[in-house]
């Protein structure tokens, strides 16, 4: 059974450019979170997605971060006109259902911006 | 909004040896999750032990086990025999059981604890 997978592992942008990262949940999964961890310190709620809908958002900027996760294929994290305070390590995990307390984690996609 | 409080941002024991991490967090809800994730230097975060506070009985997991305290609010992570591979950060993370009525979603980690193992 394959976990969550996250693409890609890492990824390189220059100031002003798009970020876009891709996360497979566990097959079955419908529930996607994306968290943010900055170096030395914990990781950070962005968003919570459902197939099509998003639950809450309340973690994520209001500008130039948006998130999909569509009926078909990857929940996409995009980061429109990068800065460099956008480096970090972003994680994608995903549950079945909201009863779950369990996430499981992908191993992260690490941005770094020049 | 509930938080989690990890007060160890660094921790050493030797091999073979037990070492317990602190975690304190706050919450007025009654239902809800804790968890202690590790994260070695791979950046994968791996469950290490999960705890319902519901249940009374204190969580383990082979050489994992925690213990919790509900009235103060503490769920501590004690590793026994601790090996070289244990090596990693340790996060605290709690996550509301009432998601289905209306809880929050995400789960809440605190700042981790660096666990170093010594030969």
């Amino acid at each position: 059974n394959a976990g969550v997978m996250q693409n890609p592992r890492h990824l390189v942008r220059r100031r002003g450019q798009e970020a876009r990262l891709r996360c497979s949940p566990v097959k079955g999964h419908s529930h996607v979170y994306w968290y943010r961890q900055l170096p030395e310190e914990g990781l950070k709620f962005m968003v919570y997605l459902q197939k099509e809908n998003i639950i809450d958002e309340s973690g994520m900027p209001k500008e130039r971060f948006s998130a999909e996760f569509p009926k078909e294929g990857p929940s996409i994290l995009r980061i429109q006109q990068v800065v460099r305070g956008d480096s970090a390590a972003y994680f994608c995990a995903s549950s079945p259902n909201r009863n779950t307390g369990e996430l499981f984690f992908g191993e992260g996609s690490r941005l770094t911006v020049l | 909004a509930q938080t989690v409080t990890q007060s160890q941002p660094e921790m050493s024991v030797q091999e073979a040896e037990t070492v317990t991490l602190s975690c304190t967090y706050d919450t007025s809800e009654s239902d809800y999750y804790l968890f202690w994730y590790k994260q070695p230097p791979s950046r994968q975060m791996i469950l290490v032990i999960r705890q319902e506070a519901y249940k009374q009985q204190n969580a383990t997991e082979n050489r994992f086990s925690v213990n919790f305290q509900k009235a103060a609010k503490s769920f501590s992570l004690k590793i026994s025999d601790s090996q070289l591979g244990d090596a990693a950060m340790y996060f605290c993370a709690y996550r509301s059981a009432s998601a289905s009525q209306g809880g929050s979603e995400k789960l809440v980690f605190g700042k981790g604890t660096k666990l170093t193992v010594n030969p």
